[in-house]
């Protein structure tokens, strides 16, 4: 069955720190993968997906992930991270063949430090 | 172009009454996606509808729940006889096609509350 693991239920890092969030998938085919951001209160913004080609993908607001299959992981990893980077942080594999039918990981909280 | 709008975004119902949410898709999208997600939970698939077909109703409860997506107008998800367990986030999203390298997008949502 497909499913999406978060491992990091909560992660706190310090402002201007490097962040990297996990996630692993499990899906018989090539997988399509999101991210997706959430903040308290509000709806899910799309911050990167993966369909095919390049493995490394590059997003919206500094993100980026990389695909590995080898390892069924698609993390996310920003650079330095910014205090409005605070938010529950989603990782998605698209299920069937249909595009908006998702299967979300429980998510990551990302709390960050003055 | 307004992105997905759900409303109300936050509804109290008393146990037992009906709550009805609705969700009117980006201009030009004509699949709707609806999901859940219970507190300290990740969003959980429900129902996919085109324009008055329901295509795939997989994760939708047995009981109590409907969902429909009218020729004109928005697509509803009905709850009857509500109960506290149904308190949630529920969150509509739209996309433009159906195939699997289309993007949905995500509406606020609709907080329900169950007293």
């Amino acid at each position: 069955a497909q499913s999406v693991t978060q491992p990091d239920i909560h992660i706190t890092v310090s402002e201007g720190a490097s962040l990297e969030l996990r996630c692993n998938y499990s899906y018989g085919a090539t997988p399509y993968l999101f991210w997706y951001v959430q903040s308290p209160g509000q709806g899910l913004q799309l911050l990167l997906k993966y369909f095919s080609g390049d493995t490394l993908v590059q997003g919206i607001k500094g993100f980026e992930a990389e695909f590995k299959r080898s390892q069924s992981s698609f993390n996310l990893r920003k650079p330095s991270v910014h205090w409005s980077d605070a938010a529950e942080y989603f990782c998605a594999v698209g299920a069937g063949n249909q595009g908006g039918k998702l299967i979300f990981g429980q998510g990551t909280e990302l709390s960050v430090k003055p | 172009n307004a992105g997905v709008m759900q409303n109300p975004r936050h509804l109290v119902r008393r146990r037992g009454q009906e709550a009805r949410l609705r969700c009117s898709p980006m201009k030009g999208h004509s699949h709707v996606y609806w999901y859940r997600q219970l507190p300290e939970e990740g969003l959980k698939f429900m129902v996919y509808l085109q324009k008055e077909n329901i295509i795939d109703e997989s994760g939708m409860p047995k009981e109590r729940f409907s969902a429909e997506f009218p020729k004109e107008g928005p697509s509803i998800l009905r709850i009857q006889q509500v109960v506290r367990g149904d308190s949630a986030a529920y969150f509509c999203a739209s996309s433009p096609g159906g195939g699997m390298n289309t993007e949905a997008f995500f509406g606020q949502g609709t907080r329900l509350t169950v007293v």
